[in-house]
């Protein structure tokens, strides 16, 4: 059974930082990881979507990498601002069957000014 | 577009009330899911249908029913409504398997019940 943790579970920074937020898995043998953000008392948004095949995804500040060997993806934040707060959650379905991803518990970002 | 959409947004029951949550997608997509989410327990999937007239377990289907008469629908019920219900359901949705497709999510239902 795939399992996904996403370290740390909050994160408080001053405006301006560079954030990197990690999410690790259980089950290499996977489709795709998606990133999502979640604002509160809202649904999530897809931000970034990295296929099996590819190492890295970028938008705008955020770049996403994928090692599917070391089952592991990391989210980086450049040049954060305080409308970056918000959970950043991550999903990962195994391959095979149907599409059915499992959800990290996601990091709780908050940025000041 | 307008995506994913739910109904209602909140809603208050009493215990032993029946519910329908109601969600729906015009994107074509083939999969729908239904999630919980609740405090310090992440997402978790209830029901998912794989296509039009299909539904199967997830993770926490108890006391939860589902159908998808209609591709763009996807329907949650609650029989019998429980305090452990109080939840806010999520309702998603994605175009086929494959590695290139993003899942979407709708808005989100808040349930209290008292």
């Amino acid at each position: 059974k795939q399992e996904v943790t996403q370290i740390p579970a909050a994160l408080s920074v001053p405006e301006g930082e560079n954030l990197v937020l990690n999410c690790s898995f259980t089950d290499s043998a996977i489709y795709n990881l998606q990133w999502f953000r979640q604002d509160p008392g809202k649904g999530l948004t897809s931000l970034l979507l990295i296929q099996s095949s590819q190492r890295e995804q970028t938008s705008g500040r955020l770049n996403a990498s994928l090692d599917k060997s070391s089952g592991r993806s990391t989210l980086y934040i450049a040049a954060s601002q305080p409308g970056d707060s918000a959970t950043y959650l991550c999903a990962v379905p195994s391959s095979g069957g149907s599409y059915i991803p499992t959800f990290g518990r996601g990091t709780s970002l908050i940025v000041h000014p | 577009n307008a995506g994913v959409t739910q109904t209602p947004k909140f809603r208050v029951l009493k215990t032993g009330q029946s519910m329908t949550l109601l969600c729906a997608q015009d994107m074509n997509h083939e999969y729908m899911y239904w999630y919980r989410q609740d405090p310090g327990m992440g997402l978790r999937l209830i029901h998912y249908s794989v296509g039009e007239g299909t539904t199967a377990k997830g993770e926490v289907p108890d006391g939860y029913n589902v159908s998808r008469l209609k591709k763009q629908n996807f329907l949650l019920g609650l029989e019998s409504a429980a305090p452990s219900q109080t939840s806010v359901y999520f309702c998603a949705s994605r175009p086929l398997a494959g590695a290139n497709y993003e899942q979407y999510f709708g808005p989100g239902t808040r349930l209290t019940v008292t």
